[in-house]
């Protein structure tokens, strides 16, 4: 089945650090993918569409300068946290959907947990 | 606008019973429908969908939910709970084809089977 291998797991760091996470689609090509953020015992939030060889689509009240996103290629989509504060710690997930399948569902990742000190 | 809504927070349900977890929608045309199960610190597990078709959709882990257009509803349900199957579950739905169409999940809800 689909595969999508998000890394790192767990990051911790001390605030004013830039934080790179990376979403890769395994066994399968994605033009699209995307990037959310859940708070605990809450639903996900999307932050952005990352769409490959183009600007990431962001959702309303997300700061594009602080949630960097670059997709260079069918398989991999990057999301950097700049400068990340206490405020950014969270669970940061991101899924991708097969291309050329109008039906196919969005497969996840197995999220980052990032704890900024 | 698209909307998603589970209305319970938890389910409680003891091992060997069958098990709902509901969820109703909102959403302009024919909507694809999605159920997924998280577990601690993981991302999202799909475990089926609808997209047209027979009403009865059938997925992983033994798991199954209804479409039903008139009630604007895909419960989720099995027929016999495992402990194993406590974690939280999402509903989500998403307007029709398309790689962009973005997916609206609801709030989760939890589900806890007991021995």
């Amino acid at each position: 089945g689909a595969v999508v291998s998000q890394h790192p797991s767990w990051v911790i760091c001390k605030s004013g650090t830039s934080v790179k996470i990376e979403c890769r689609s395994l066994d399968f090509q994605a033009t699209t993918m995307f990037w959310y953020r859940q708070f605990p015992k809450q639903s996900l939030m999307l932050m952005a569409t990352s769409n490959e060889g183009s600007k990431a689509t962001y959702e309303q009240g997300v700061e594009k300068d602080k949630f960097l996103i670059n997709h260079a290629s069918l398989t991999l989509s990057t999301l950097t946290v700049t400068s990340a504060h206490p405020e950014d710690s969270s669970f940061y997930i991101c899924s991708a959907r097969e291309n050329g399948l109008q039906s196919a569902p969005q497969h996840f990742g197995d999220g980052t947990r990032l704890s900024i000190l | 606008a698209q909307s998603v809504a589970q209305p319970e927070d938890q389910v409680n349900v003891a091992e060997g019973n069958p098990l709902t977890v509901k969820c109703t929608y909102s959403v302009s045309g024919n909507p694809y429908l999605f159920w997924y199960v998280q577990y601690p610190n993981r991302g999202l597990q799909f475990l089926l969908k609808y997209i047209t078709g027979d009403n009865l959709v059938k997925g992983s882990y033994g798991f199954e939910a209804e479409f039903n257009k008139s009630q604007t509803s895909f419960h989720l349900k099995k027929p016999s709970a495992l402990v194993s199957d406590s974690a939280l579950y999402f509903c989500a739905v998403r307007k029709g084809a398309g790689g962009y169409n973005k997916l609206i999940f609801g709030a989760g809800t939890r589900l806890a089977v007991h021995p």
